[in-house]
């Protein structure tokens, strides 16, 4: 009963390298997301998957890419990191449309960009 | 646009107290939902209380109620007898039925003071 996976849990980079975040829900849920929490910023979101196939751009999308692999999985991309992106990020999956509509949360990544 | 406005960084409340967190929101959508979560230093999200903006009754789970006032936009959180493990960072949110995004506001750090 893991819920919403997502690894690592602390990362740091270098400014200009690059890392993968991976989240994977085993919840069959149709949607996914990604945020970012930041201070006295509350949880901004940066990509989201309404379904499998879909991807769309939330309010904070400069600087990353998505991947919605399957139903299951849905990863975060920096490119070229920088220091704007130390950042807590989370993943989170919702059943998307359902009358019990709610988001369910992974444990988070912590990320420094030095 | 949709939006949710948090306009209390920190509050603190003694052991057993009875404290409330303030949220306004704003949609044009009809059919909306809105929630509390519930950010422990453990930095898990957890999901406090949900409520479906159709229902006219105001949602509640033990000690934590809410205040829905749908004319005004206003979406407020009671906690009553106030415990230690109530602190946390409490974040409100809000998605419309359709859209499959969450907005949700900056967080009100809710400290209990023994």
């Amino acid at each position: 009963n893991a819920g919403v996976t997502q690894t690592p849990k602390f990362q740091v980079l270098k400014t200009g390298q690059s890392m993968t975040l991976q989240c994977a829900q085993d919840m069959n849920h149709n949607s996914m997301y990604w945020y970012r929490q930041d201070p006295g910023m509350g949880l901004r979101l940066i990509y989201y998957s309404a379904s499998e196939g879909t991807t769309d751009k939330g309010e904070v999308p400069n600087g990353y890419n998505v991947s919605r692999l399957n139903k299951r999985e849905f990863s975060l991309r920096l490119e070229s990191a920088a220091p704007s992106q130390t950042s807590v990020y989370f993943c989170a999956s919702s059943e998307g449309g359902a009358s019990n509509e709610k988001l369910f949360f992974g444990s988070g990544t912590q990320l420094s960009v030095l | 646009a949709q939006t949710v406005t948090q306009s209390q960084p920190e509050m603190s409340v003694q052991e057993a107290e009875t404290v409330t967190l303030s949220c306004t929101y704003d949609t044009s959508e009809s059919n909306y939902y809105l929630f509390w979560y519930k950010q422990p230093p453990s930095r898990q999200m957890i999901l406090v209380i949900r409520q479906e903006a159709y229902k006219q009754q105001n949602a509640t789970e033990n000690r934590f109620s809410v205040n829905f006032q749908k004319a005004a936009k206003s979406f407020s959180l009671k906690i009553s007898d106030s415990q230690l493990g109530d602190t946390a960072m409490y974040f409100c949110a809000l998605t419309t039925s359709g859209t499959y995004k969450y907005i949700f506001g900056t967080g009100t750090r809710l400290k209990v003071l023994a």
